[in-house]
């Protein structure tokens, strides 16, 4: 399977503590993006970070991609409650196909 | 900008019945996209389209899904006979074109299928 792989499955950290999710995925991309689930709701697009870029920031997040090692992290600085949700980690493919493969995601909980 | 509308939001059947669930994408969003994601998983994509044409639906099981976008708008996925395996949520996205870009997802519908 392409997909990719995520971890920690589940993280529980403390309000004001940095989270960071791993994704590792198996075949060349186009860009990996990051996107956010609340229970019961649709994804949320957090970030896009194309393939020819290292490091990507957008407000708490940091998004960091290592091509060599087919793998991306995601940092979320400065933890709050909200933040408890569902990341996933989803890669376009470097083959023509470019609908979106998900990871299988990580639970975050942030305690207050 | 209103986003990605999905109905019903819930749906209970008996298997081998058969569901419907619609979606009306962004307005101007060439690509649509149908996804299902199985509890404790990450999405699968369905069925991609382009305004009416269908780009990808090599993971649509075509003996039971179908899926249409008839103007090039709104979509509807179809199950028919349903299994207890189709228990899933099932997600619309759309996006501007098919460059690989940000995807905008509706809030999905639940189906629980006995």
């Amino acid at each position: 399977s392409q997909q990719g792989e995520e971890d920690p499955q589940a993280l529980s950290i403390q309000e004001g503590e940095n989270a960071t999710m791993n994704c590792s995925y198996k075949t060349s991309i186009n860009n990996l993006q990051w996107y956010r689930q609340n229970s019961g709701r649709g994804l949320v697009h957090l970030i896009l970070i194309r393939s020819n870029e290292r490091e990507k920031h957008s407000g708490r997040l940091r998004v960091t991609l290592d091509t060599s090692k087919k793998s991306s992290s995601l940092l979320i600085t400065a933890s709050r409650a909200a933040d408890t949700a569902s990341y996933f980690c989803a890669s376009v493919f470097d083959t023509g196909r470019r609908a979106l493969t998900f990871g299988s995601g990580t639970r975050l909980q942030v305690q207050p | 900008e209103a986003g990605v509308a999905q109905s019903p939001r819930y749906k209970i059947i008996e298997k081998r019945q058969s569901v419907a669930f619609w979606c009306n994408p962004i307005s101007g969003h060439a690509t649509l996209y149908w996804y299902q994601q199985i509890l404790g998983q990450g999405p699968k994509l369905l069925i991609q389209f382009q305004n009416n044409g269908v780009v990808d639906d090599s993971q649509l099981p075509k003996d039971r899904f179908s899926a249409e976008r008839l103007k090039g708008v709104d979509s509807t996925l179809k199950i028919q006979p349903a299994k207890l395996e189709d228990s899933a949520v099932y997600l619309c996205a759309s996006s501007l074109d098919t460059g690989g870009e940000t995807q905008y997802f509706g809030p999905g519908t639940r189906l629980l299928v006995l």
